[in-house]
């Protein structure tokens, strides 16, 4: 069974720019959440990709957006870069069938340095 | 809202000691819990969920949670630390009304003393 995957797992832009980072979800499961966790804090929620369609959103700004594909990976992208988007951005998968929720088990995440 | 609130920003234990991380959580229905560590520059790894049923949870790696519904918390433990503990330790809280996102806590960092 293949865990979560990220790619890049580093990397450097400058403001202003776009950046896409990638997540390739566990088998079976086919939700994608995604988290921006600064230095010293806990992650914070983006949002949610369920069945390629968004399914709820943090406290972000349009400039994060998202995809998912019928393979259940998924996007995040980063529109005009600013400083205080450098942080580790992990993606986690899970399995939602029936309503019913299971923990999620997140990628090694990847490092977004703003210069 | 709903919040987790994990009161200890850091804590130093000895090898062998014992150890209990806190948290607390505000959610207004039964809430999902769980316990995640984070080793340097890595991402998160399961300790251990609750989602129903007995409140005290076994977890990997020895370690155990007790779901406190009237202290609305859900302190973590471990008997005894091994210096491979040393890591962030978060505790969330997944919101059922709102899929799976979740919440987290600020974190606690472990450091384990010889």
């Amino acid at each position: 069974e293949t865990g979560v995957t990220q790619s890049p797992t580093h990397l450097i832009k400058t403001r202003g720019q776009q950046v896409t980072l990638r997540c390739s979800s566990q088998s079976g499961h086919n939700t994608v959440s995604w988290y921006q966790q600064a230095l010293g804090q806990g992650p914070q929620f983006i949002f949610q990709y369920y069945r390629e369609e968004e399914n709820g959103r943090g406290n972000f700004p349009p400039r994060f957006s998202g995809l998912q594909f019928p393979n259940y990976s998924s996007e995040l992208n980063v529109n005009a870069l600013e400083l205080d988007d450098s942080a580790l951005y992990l993606c986690a998968s899970s399995s939602r069938a029936g309503g019913s929720y299971n923990e999620q088990f997140f990628g090694p995440g990847t490092r977004l340095t703003v210069l | 809202a709903q919040s987790v609130t994990q009161p200890d920003i850091h804590i130093t234990v000895s090898e062998g000691a014992s150890l209990e991380l806190r948290c607390n959580y505000s959610y207004g229905a039964t809430p999902y819990l769980f316990w995640y560590v984070q080793s340097p520059g890595q991402g998160l790894q399961l300790l251990l969920k609750y989602f129903s049923g007995d409140t005290l949870v076994q977890g990997i790696k020895g370690f155990e949670a007790e779901f406190k519904r009237s202290q609305s918390s859900f302190n973590l433990r471990k008997p005894s630390v091994h210096w491979s503990d040393a890591a962030e330790y978060f505790c969330a809280v997944g919101a059922s009304n709102t899929g799976n996102q979740f919440y987290f806590g600020t974190g606690t960092s472990l450091t384990v003393i010889p």
